[in-house]
């Protein structure tokens, strides 16, 4: 099984600051086959199921603000909110559908400072 | 866009049973890959379980292989997860997600599976 570990586990950011956070897979998510990353990233507020911000390591869903960035490729991965703003509190996850099972980071909780 | 509910999560005994379902009103369900993913309470996501469109390929997590069945009816838009032999650390917020190829772009609420006695 790929081990996707995320860090750090929580982060607190002023607001209109940026917040970096770290996915590491245990091998590599890169297709030879069609050169893409098998990565996405996940938004989840209290309460709420995921959303889904990013696949492909960096491309973003419709409607997602471009303050969310994506990058990375292999098995180092990046999430950047380049202006946090108060709605983006929450937990992130990152997660490879590179292989089964597809398996999730622990989650990065962000907070405002 | 393709919306999706989940029922039938409650409170089982240890080595019990429990089916889930979700529903997915509208035209679309039979072009996706479908899964279940948990959340354990105060914890990250697990991915249980998906299947392909026809029901030709499907995998799980070591966790539940033997245990959980996940299958779908097209015919009624429908995606479900037989869960038996039970225990508390399948204690769980059970989600239904679908998408293109396995990228889950479509979530339900979920619904929340309690195993205790």
């Amino acid at each position: 099984d790929i081990v996707m570990t995320q860090s750090p586990d929580s982060l607190a950011v002023s607001l209109g600051e940026r917040a970096t956070i770290s996915c590491k897979s245990s091998q590599s998510v890169l297709s030879r086959s069609d050169n893409k990353n098998y990565l996405a990233w996940f938004q989840q507020k209290p309460g709420q199921p995921p959303k889904l911000l990013i696949s492909w390591a960096s491309t973003r869903e419709s409607g997602v603000p471009d303050r969310f960035g994506g990058s990375g490729s292999g098995t180092d991965f990046t999430l950047t909110i380049s202006s946090l703003q108060a709605e983006d509190v929450a937990v992130y996850y990152c997660q490879q559908y590179y292989g089964a099972p597809l398996t999730f980071g622990g989650g990065t909780k962000v907070e405002i400072k | 866009e393709v919306q999706l509910v989940e029922s039938g999560g409650g409170l089982v005994q240890p080595g019990g049973s429990l089916r889930l379902s979700c529903a997915a009103p509208g035209s679309t369900f039979s072009t996706y890959w479908m899964n279940w993913v948990r959340q354990a309470p105060g914890k990250g996501l697990e991915w249980v379980a998906n299947i392909k469109q026809d029901g030709s390929e499907i995998f799980y997590v070591g966790s539940v292989k033997g245990r959980f069945t996940i299958s779908r009816d097209n015919s009624k838009n429908s995606l479900y997860l037989q869960m038996n032999s039970l225990t508390a650390e399948d204690t769980a917020v059970y989600y239904c997600a679908g998408g293109r190829g396995w990228i889950t772009d479509i979530w339900g609420q979920g619904t929340l599976v309690t195993v205790s006695s």
